[in-house]
């Protein structure tokens, strides 16, 4: 069975270009949560979708960053335009109904 | 206001010696607690959880302790393995709730 995969792995921008980052769950999973983790502190919630419904985004940091999961398959997370405060790691996991999450390895975004 | 906490950012064990990993989380309302292992350059990995009605949960090697009263999480790895080395990340979550709160990490550090 295939995990959850991320791309890019890696992404240099300038601060007020536009970036988008794609998650593919694991097969099956209705359950994809992106989440991202800033500068080697804790890893913070962003938000949870349940096949193609947002169910919580109660941790968008601001109306820059925009999340999709059209057909509740793969999901994209856009950041729109970029600052320099939005770099860090964006990890996006997957999960069945009640069971624990499986995590991609992550995006590294650098804002420059 | 950190909900989950890490206290020890680091922590060097002997080969063959035992691991302990410590979380303290101040939300009475989270039931369900779970431990993530991190290699660099690679998104958390799933090593073990435990829910409010247990006090403890065992896997090989890593046994889980909570002890709700004192709002307080333990991870026991027996015998520690040079290949354990990792960031340890505690995470918690409530019923209702799919979203992980996680602590900031601990670097465990196995010595051959």
């Amino acid at each position: 069975e295939a995990g959850v995969t991320q791309f890019p792995s890696h992404s240099v921008i300038e601060k007020g270009q536009t970036v988008t980052l794609r998650c593919d769950p694991i097969s099956g999973h209705d359950n994809l949560y992106w989440y991202r983790r800033v500068m080697g502190k804790e890893i913070k919630f962003l938000l949870h979708f349940v096949k193609e419904s947002k169910q919580d985004e109660s941790g968008m940091p601001n109306n820059r960053f925009l999340a999709e999961r059209t057909g509740g398959t793969y999901s994209t997370l856009k950041v729109q335009p970029a600052e320099l405060e939005d770099s860090g790691v964006y990890f996006c996991a997957s999960s069945r109904t009640n069971t624990e999450a499986f995590f991609g390895q992550g995006t590294r975004l650098t804002v420059v | 206001d950190q909900q989950v906490k890490q206290n020890s950012p680091s922590l060097s064990v002997q080969e063959g010696r035992i691991s302990i990993l410590n979380c303290d989380y101040t939300n009475s309302m989270f039931d369900y607690f779970l431990w993530y292992k991190k290699y660099p350059a690679e998104g958390p990995t799933f090593l073990i959880s435990i829910s409010s009605i247990k006090d403890k949960n065992e896997d090989g090697r890593f046994t889980v302790f909570l002890n709700k009263s004192a709002k307080h999480l333990s991870l026991h790895i027996v015998p520690s393995q040079p290949g354990d080395s990792a960031v340890y990340f505690c995470a918690a979550s409530h019923s209702g709730t799919y979203k992980y709160i996680f602590g900031t990490g601990t670097r465990l550090k196995v010595l051959a």
